[in-house]
Formats: C-alpha cells, structure tokens, sequence
C-alpha cells in the first residue's frame, strides 16, 4: 500500500524551529516530486513547498519564503521541512503530499499530517 | 501567484441530488486543475486531475470539467459518504493555489 508517514510536530515557542518529516512506503521515492502542505486550525489548504524528484529544484510559498529548508535523502528515503523562526501563524497541521509524477502535477497521495503549535 | 475562487462556498443537498461546484481561475491556467476531497480531521483526498481525468479508484459519480478560467466539480447523484469539503487546486504554476473550499452539507 502507497503511505505516507509525517513526524516531528509538536509544540514550539515563537522564534523556534523545526524539523518535519516524511516518511513514504509502497512506492519509489526517488521517482516522485514531492510537496509540503499545511492546513491552519478550522481554514483551508495552503501550499508551502515543493521538491523536485532529483531534489536539485526547489520551491517555497513567498510568505514563507527564507524560513523555510525542503529536503530529501534518497538514501533514507525521506522527505524533510525545516521551518526557522516560527511564528504562531504557523500553527496548522503539515501534510507530505506525493506528485503524480514530476514537479508541475497534482498530489495522489498524501500522509495524515503532523500538527504544529507554535505558542508561548 | 493565482487566485483560486469556488463557489458557494457552502452547499446543502439530500442524497441522491445532482450538485456542481465552480472553480474560477484569476487567469489562464489551461486544465492544469485538480479537486480533493477533505472530510473533517482526515487527509485530503485526490479525485481529478487535469480538470477532467478521473483518479482510479473514485466513483464514476464524480465529474470534472472546464479549461481556461472556469471549471465545474459534479456529483451526479450524492451519496452519503460525499459530505465533505471540495477544494480544486491549480498547478499550473509552481506557486500552486488551493481554493478556499466547498462545505458539502446534509440538507
């Protein structure tokens, strides 16, 4: 079965950082782009970055643009999100999405998503 | 980057109604387009690709349409585990833009 796995939410004090994971099984990881969603309490769906398959392009959401670190190891087989600087506006639950194939496609699978507090 | 507009933004229906969802696109994104399904507490769910191609494994109840600026999301006769949140997404550009989403209630 085609899974994705997340971790290393939790809670935050403003100004920390993190680093997310994902976890994929059921498929070959190197094959695939790979995004980042995130989704704030009770709002909708919010694009956050996108890795291509080779890992060498990457792009983030302007209003994240600078705080943000995506990542992959083929070795591992997963896929990372460093966030700097955390905001309390970055509270949301973040999910790993994989690409239907390469970088400009939608996203046919996606993990169960980590959440992340950001609070004092 | 590309503003993704549905409407309504809520829908009630009964089951067995035919319901349409509209996605408009702040410009021409081609039918770089694609709608999920959410139901609460759970991942996104994929259902269309390319505006119109239907994911395996999702019911032939569900439609999609349109290119350009304007695209349709049908059910075409709702059954109970249809009530969730539609968002459509464009990718037509790496800045890719979800839609605010679509509740789809019980009436």
């Amino acid at each position: 079965e085609v899974q994705l796995l997340e971790s290393g939410g939790g809670l935050v004090q403003p100004g920390g950082s993190l680093r997310l994971s994902c976890a994929p099984s059921g498929f070959d990881f190197n094959n695939y782009a790979m995004s980042w969603v995130r989704q704030a309490p009770g709002k909708g769906l919010e694009w956050v970055s996108t890795i291509s398959a080779s890992g060498y392009s990457t792009y983030y959401a302007d209003s994240l643009k600078g705080r943000l670190t995506i990542s992959r190891d083929k070795s591992k087989s997963t896929l990372y999100l460093q966030i700097n600087s955390l905001r309390v506006e970055d509270t949301a639950v973040y999910y790993c999405a994989k690409h239907r194939s390469a970088v400009y496609d939608a996203f046919d699978i996606w993990g169960q998503g980590t959440m992340v507090t950001v609070s004092s | 980057d590309i503003q993704m507009t549905q409407s309504p933004s809520t829908l009630s229906a009964s089951i067995g109604d035919r319901v349409t969802i509209t996605c408009r696109a702040s410009q021409n994104i081609s039918t770089w387009l694609a709608w999920y399904q959410q139901k609460a507490g759970k991942a996104p769910k994929f259902l269309i690709y390319k505006a119109s191609s239907l994911e395996s494994a999702v019911p032939s109840r569900f439609s999609g349409s349109g290119s350009g600026t304007e695209f349709t999301l049908t059910i075409s006769s709702l059954q109970p585990d249809d009530f969730a949140t539609y968002y459509c997404q464009q990718y037509s550009t790496y800045s890719r833009t979800f839609g605010q989403g679509t509740k789809l209630e019980i009436k």
